[in-house]
């Protein structure tokens, strides 16, 4: 039974960095890639960038791309999504989601998910 | 950037009746590299199909992807209660993922 189970949520002042950890089981993590997707309020998916679980190559949605930094411990199977000089528009539940094994050339559908980590960026 | 539409924005149908959504590409998605999800208030989304047509494992037989090209549909043939939710497109063709606004099914 995968799982990926991540950290709790988040209060943080706008200009600041937040880092959100999602732990993997029941699989082999080196043999996946994991995505972040964050979902503002009431609005839709957004897709943020994707990790290897093999080698750590990453790619990034191009308007976050300098924001964001995406990494993996393989020892522990956990990925980390940190996104820096937050605003109030990053307000989000950010989920970290795995491949399928069913994948194009380039790309996976996500097939398990994480709970969720809501991220407040306040004042 | 592939740019998913979805349509309509909210659909509302009772229990038994039959759901079209659909789902347009900006440009053609390379093999027809289109997934589904089903996301509940409270809920991660969870993935009910991929390749356009294939069902995850344990999604009923009542969900049917189909398309290609740039067009694509997902049908609910009798909408349970449980069926009620925000369904989103994503395509996975390209090297960066995107997806559709949504379409919410609602009970009338």
């Amino acid at each position: 039974q995968v799982q990926l189970v991540q950290s709790g949520a988040e209060v943080k002042k706008p200009g600041a960095s937040v880092k959100v950890s999602c732990k993997a089981s029941g699989d082999t993590f080196t043999s996946y890639g994991i995505s972040w997707v964050r979902q503002a309020p009431g609005q839709g998916l957004e897709w943020m960038g994707w990790i290897s679980g093999y080698n750590g190559n990453t790619k990034y949605a191009q308007k976050l791309q300098d924001r964001v930094t995406m990494t993996t411990d393989t020892s522990t199977s956990t990925a980390y999504m940190e996104l820096r000089s937050l605003r109030s528009d990053d307000t989000a539940m950010y989920y970290c989601a795995r491949d399928h094994k069913y994948c194009s050339s380039t790309s996976c559908p996500l097939r398990y998910w994480g709970q969720g980590t809501l991220v407040t960026v306040s004042s | 950037e592939i740019v998913l539409t979805q349509s309509p924005g909210t659909l509302s149908l009772s229990p038994g009746e039959r759901a079209t959504l659909s789902c347009r590409a900006s440009q053609s998605v390379t093999s027809n590299y289109l997934a589904w999800y089903q996301q509940k208030p409270g809920q991660a989304p969870r993935l009910l199909i991929y390749g356009t047509s294939s069902r995850v494992t344990g999604i009923p037989d009542r969900f049917t992807g189909s398309g290609s090209g740039t067009d694509f549909t997902l049908t609910i043939s009798r909408l349970e209660p449980e069926d009620f939710a925000v369904y989103y497109c994503q395509q996975y063709g390209s090297s960066l993922l995107t997806f559709g606004p949504g379409t919410k099914v609602d009970i009338k």
